[in-house]
């Protein structure tokens, strides 16, 4: 089946280690993005591609980088990661082609826990 | 800037009551709404998306309507069930040509008693 998928589901990391999130995808789609949710809050969006082009988001810390190195696969780098980025980050896709009917398809999300 | 809030944060009902969840948004100009389940600790599932052009979209016992006028959407669960519980979200895309971003609202909790 098509799919978004994330790994790890689940990773632990140390105060100030850098840490590399992935993500691919079946779908053959456009769009790629990138979002941090915390408890109970609604998924913030940090930035998305649209093919190779990247787009942050203004407010998205600069400890956060992206890659994007084909089509499937798109990577979420944190530099130096603090307790404040202890959340889970949820990928997604979308075809992009312009038309109303598109949605979002989401992975399964990391869940990231700061040390 | 769009913003979108929904209402209300929390709902608890017993099993086989109809409910109604709401969701606004302040800039009419979108393409569609979509509607999310969020389990605990899980990714977004798809429920409904409705389109700018449509009134509503069905889905077994999920109907959700969408004013765009007025910036109201509403996702009515009929005979609710203990599995019905989750977190549920609504966000809109907006109309923007090259725009592919989606704003979500915070989400309503659901939790159906047995």
């Amino acid at each position: 089946d098509a799919m978004v998928i994330q790994n790890p589901r689940y990773q632990v990391t140390q105060f100030g280690k850098p840490v590399t999130l992935s993500c691919s995808q079946t779908l053959n789609h456009n769009v790629m993005y990138w979002y941090q949710q915390k408890s109970s809050q609604a998924p913030k969006l940090l930035f998305h591609y649209y093919d190779k082009d990247f787009n942050n988001e203004a407010d998205t810390p600069d400890n956060f980088q992206s890659r994007r190195p084909n089509t499937s696969f798109c990577f979420l780098d944190i530099r130096s990661p603090g307790l404040g980025d202890a959340a889970m980050y949820l990928c997604a896709t979308s075809p992009a082609g312009g038309h109303e009917y598109e949605t979002q398809y989401f992975g399964p999300g990391t869940r990231l826990l700061v040390l | 800037k769009q913003e979108v809030t929904q209402i209300p944060a929390a709902l608890s009902v017993p099993e086989g009551e109809n409910l109604v969840l709401n969701c606004s948004f302040t800039d009419s100009a979108i393409y569609n709404l979509q509607w999310f389940r969020q389990d605990p600790g899980k990714g977004l599932t798809s429920l409904l998306l409705i389109q700018s052009s449509q009134r509503e979209q069905t889905s077994g016992r999920l109907n959700a309507s969408l004013d765009k006028s007025s910036g109201r959407s509403t996702l009515y669960i009929a005979a609710s069930q203990p599995g019905d519980s989750a977190t549920y979200l609504c966000a809109v895309r907006r109309a923007t040509s090259g725009t592919y971003k989606y704003i979500f609202g915070t989400g309503t909790r659901l939790k159906v008693l047995a």
